[in-house]
């Protein structure tokens, strides 16, 4: 059954240095968004990103963050220099028809 | 704004006792509530989606329904492999067609033997 796939699992990185978190929707799906849930918070809608462009943005996700599709099966998010309070949980998720579907996610934790 | 609230917080059963999680939602011409189980330290695990007042969605010993303020997951003789946070989310209109959830807080499933 195809899935959403991201890596890294976990990342640990130092306040201030730039994180790249990686992603691969399943192949047929038009729609990707990236979601964080800080720990024991709510799952919460940062951007959503269709036909190569930025669809929709919280206003959580400001000028630190980016997201690209550099090719037909990535798509990532980057943020360029991590706060402590960017430690979350974050989940891309990928749409066909209706239904969104998440991948195991990639911890984030800003020392 | 899109608003999500699930009840109760958390819920501890004995293997076999039946109940129903509560998600109450507000928002602005529902385009689709979503039921998630989400396992510690997993992504959201896709359910079920609900659409209009009256609609049952059945899988297993989950069944979901919904009506014009709230919808009910109800777990029929549930087994210890239940237990996990189960999410409500809604798609509104004011999403337009980015189709982005609002998310509840979760109700936290224990199911002991």
């Amino acid at each position: 059954e195809p899935e959403v796939t991201q890596t890294p699992s976990h990342q640990v990185t130092q306040m201030g240095q730039e994180v790249i978190l990686r992603c691969v929707p399943i192949s047929n799906h038009l729609y990707f968004y990236w979601y964080r849930q800080i720990l024991g918070q709510k799952v919460e809608f940062l951007v959503s990103f269709y036909n190569n462009e930025i669809s929709e943005k919280s206003e959580i996700f400001d000028d630190q963050f980016s997201v690209e599709r550099p090719d037909g099966s990535n798509f990532t998010l980057k943020i360029r220099s991590t706060k402590l309070e960017d430690s979350a949980m974050y989940f891309c998720a990928s749409m066909g028809d209706n239904e969104q579907f998440f991948g195991p996610g990639t911890r984030l934790t800003v020392l | 704004e899109d608003q999500v609230t699930q009840s109760p917080e958390a819920l501890r059963l004995q293997e076999g006792e039946s109940s129903s999680l509560n998600c109450s939602y507000t928002v602005s011409g529902l385009r689709g509530l979503f039921w998630y189980r989400q396992d510690p330290g997993k992504g959201p695990e896709f359910l079920f989606t609900l659409y209009s007042a009256g609609e049952e969605k059945e899988k297993e010993r989950l069944k979901a329904t919904l009506t014009k303020k709230e919808s009910f997951l109800h777990i029929t003789a549930p087994k210890p492999e239940d237990s996990a946070t189960y999410l409500c989310a809604v798609r509104g209109a004011s999403g337009g067609s980015n189709y982005k959830l609002t998310f509840g807080k979760g109700t936290l499933l224990t199911v002991n033997p």
